[in-house]
Parts: C-alpha cells; structure tokens; sequence
C-alpha cells in the first residue's frame, strides 16, 4: 500500500487532455513539494515536473502540474503516443523520522 | 552530462550481504544528496535509504532499517549500499539518483537517476 494514492490506469485518445490525481496527507504533500516522473517502458524514471508545478528544461509545456492542500495533479494536454508510460508521483514526507514516498504509479494508455 | 552508473547487483542466497556502487560523473558530486530506490519486477518506486551532501542526514525505508547501509566517498565521486541480511522481498532493480539541488538535505527530492542494477535474493 503506497502513502501516495494514485489511480492505477488512466487513458485517452491523440490531441486529448488527461489528469492523473495524486492524494496524500499534510506530512507530505501537504507540507513538502511533490514531485512527479515518467518512466517509459524498460527505462530509468526522469523527473517530469518539480517543486509543484516547474518543469526541467527539455520537458514539453504539454505536461503541467498542480497542487491543492494534500492532493496534486498531472495534467498532459495535446496526447501523444510516445506519452505512453509509467506516472509517479513523490513526496518527502515530515513522519517519524522523515522518508520520501511514491505513489503507486499510473499506467498511462494511449488509445 | 550528469551520469550515474550502477553496479555490484547480482544473484545472492536468502541471508547474504551485497554491496551496491554508484559512480558519478558530470556534476559536483560532493554537493549533492544522494538517493538509492528500488523496483521490484513489476511494481512501483520504493525509496530505499538517503544521505545529504555532507553526509549530515542520512535515512532509511522501515523495510531495510538496521539490514542496510549507504555510504558515500565524495573523493571518489562514489555512492554505496551495503545490503546484509538479504531477503527474498528485496530482490528488485536498484536505482542510484540525485538530488535536484545543490546542499540539499535528504529531503530533496531526485532529479536524475541511473539505469539501475538488478539485484536477486534467490536460494
């Protein structure tokens, strides 16, 4: 069971818009930034979106984040087939004697 | 170009240690935490153990507390994980990662990671 709870699967046609939701609690995404990756199939994760909502310089404006309280979200506009892929979302959390934590991950399809 | 290379992953017997490295390159290795996270085949992200820039903070996962323990040799520009008491549940691929930040404590979160290095508990 992941702190972060994320949908398992999410999908959607070309040219689409979609969200994936990312729900936590104040010791985590309520007092930290969260952070969300892409991970393609068979490759190593990479950074999609940090500090909430700053995407790292090479990543399309098509991906976008947001955050409210203890819940975030990943909004991917214009959909792509190469955005096929593995979400995470992350988190440090302030609990006992402090961790980072993921969400379990969400599986997304494009039709 | 940042590049984090994994190694020392294989297949050990139910109760053995491993140690993990993580050569670094292409960045100021000594100003950066550094994370280790693991995937089982098929699952998630799980973080494993942190230790800060300084070697100030240092954290682990509940799952490997008092099994495992990082290190870091920043004249070496290496990051390590000694894996004891091995079980069959950490058998998964090993990512090496840093942190975003410079001078950031073990609350900072990965901006770049490896390729990762299989590691199999297995009898």
């Amino acid at each position: 069971q992941s702190v972060l709870t994320q949908p398992p699967s999410a999908s959607g046609t070309p040219g689409q818009r979609v969200t994936i939701s990312c729900s936590g609690s104040r010791s985590n995404i309520g007092n930290n930034y969260i952070y969300w990756y892409q991970q393609l199939p068979g490759t190593a994760p990479k950074l999609l979106i940090y500090r909430n909502n700053q995407r790292p310089s090479g990543v399309p404006d098509r991906f976008s984040g947001s955050k409210s309280d203890t819940s975030a979200s990943l909004a991917i506009s214009g959909l792509r087939s190469e955005d096929e892929a593995d979400y995470y979302c992350a988190a440090w959390d302030d609990s006992l004697s402090g961790r980072m934590v993921f969400g379990g991950g969400t599986k997304l399809t494009v039709l | 170009e940042v590049q984090l290379v994994e190694s020392g992953g294989g297949l050990v017997q139910p109760g053995r240690s491993l140690r993990l490295s993580c050569a670094a390159s292409g960045f100021t290795f000594d100003d950066y935490a550094m994370h280790w996270v693991r995937q089982a085949p098929g699952k998630g992200l799980e973080w494993v153990s942190g230790i800060s820039w300084n070697r100030g903070s240092i954290g682990y996962a509940d799952s490997v507390k008092g099994r495992f323990a990082i290190s870091r040799d920043n004249a070496k520009n290496s990051l390590y994980l000694q894996m004891n008491s091995l079980r069959g549940e950490d058998t998964a691929l090993y990512y090496c990662a840093k942190a975003l930040s410079a001078k950031s404590s073990i609350a900072g979160l990965p901006g770049y990671w490896g390729h990762g290095t299989l590691v199999t508990v297995s009898s």
